[in-house]
């Protein structure tokens, strides 16, 4: 059965510092992985996503997740955070062979001035 | 800006009536999903559908119903809401090969 793994409810960075948000998957198959983030009252939004090709995937408002098949990790990174970046991340992953997304269950991230 | 729609935005109500939370997109997506999520942020599944009159219940196991009569349109239903039926429950709709797009939820509140 596939899986994700948020290890960290919250996350606090500093504005200007690097971040990272992290994620360890489960699959039996190839995974397709998939990050989102959520405001306050509002529904997901789309950051990026990695099927194939390069490791690293780059997405919206700067974001960037890597890939590493040999540590089934997926985290999320961005060289300089924002305040305005403080939301609700999930990590979420799927089988090839299945539609259905398995999310984590979130990590906080807080971005003071 | 997402071409998914949830309404009602909010909705207070008292226990035991009947509520149907609703759920449109336009971009022809075959495959449909209901998560709930927690106050403290876990999405779990608890209904898709690949295609109209496709239903299955998802992981977590629902009160809720679920209709698939057309492609767009993708509604849950509570036949008796109970307290323990507040939470947010946001839609979803995807295509092969690609993410979800969420709708903006509906946050129930069952008093």
């Amino acid at each position: 059965a596939q899986s994700v793994a948020q290890p960290e409810d919250q996350v606090n960075v500093a504005e200007g510092n690097p971040l990272t948000v992290k994620c360890t998957y489960s699959v039996s198959g190839n995974p397709y992985l998939f990050w989102y983030v959520q405001y306050p009252n509002r529904g997901l939004q789309f950051l990026l996503k990695y099927i194939t090709g390069d490791n690293l995937v780059k997405g919206s408002y700067g974001f960037e997740a890597e890939f590493n098949k040999s540590q089934t990790s997926f985290h999320l990174k961005k060289p300089s955070a924002l305040v305005s970046d403080s939301a609700l991340y999930f990590c979420a992953v799927r089988e090839d062979s299945s539609y259905k997304l398995i999310f984590g269950s979130g990590t906080r991230l807080l971005v003071r001035p | 800006e997402a071409d998914i729609y949830q309404t009602p935005r909010y909705l207070v109500i008292g226990t035991g009536k009947k509520i149907t939370l609703e759920c449109s997109q336009t971009m022809g997506h075959d495959k449909m999903y209901w998560y709930q999520q927690d106050p403290g942020m876990e999405l779990h599944l608890i209904h898709y559908s690949y295609g109209v009159n496709s239903t299955e219940k998802g992981d977590l196991s629902s009160e809720s119903t679920v209709s698939r009569i057309r492609t767009e349109h993708f509604p849950l239903t509570l036949e008796s809401a109970r307290p323990s039926h507040t939470s947010q429950y946001l839609c979803a709709s995807s295509e092969q090969g690609r993410g979800y797009t969420f709708g903006s939820g509906t946050r129930l509140t069952v008093v």
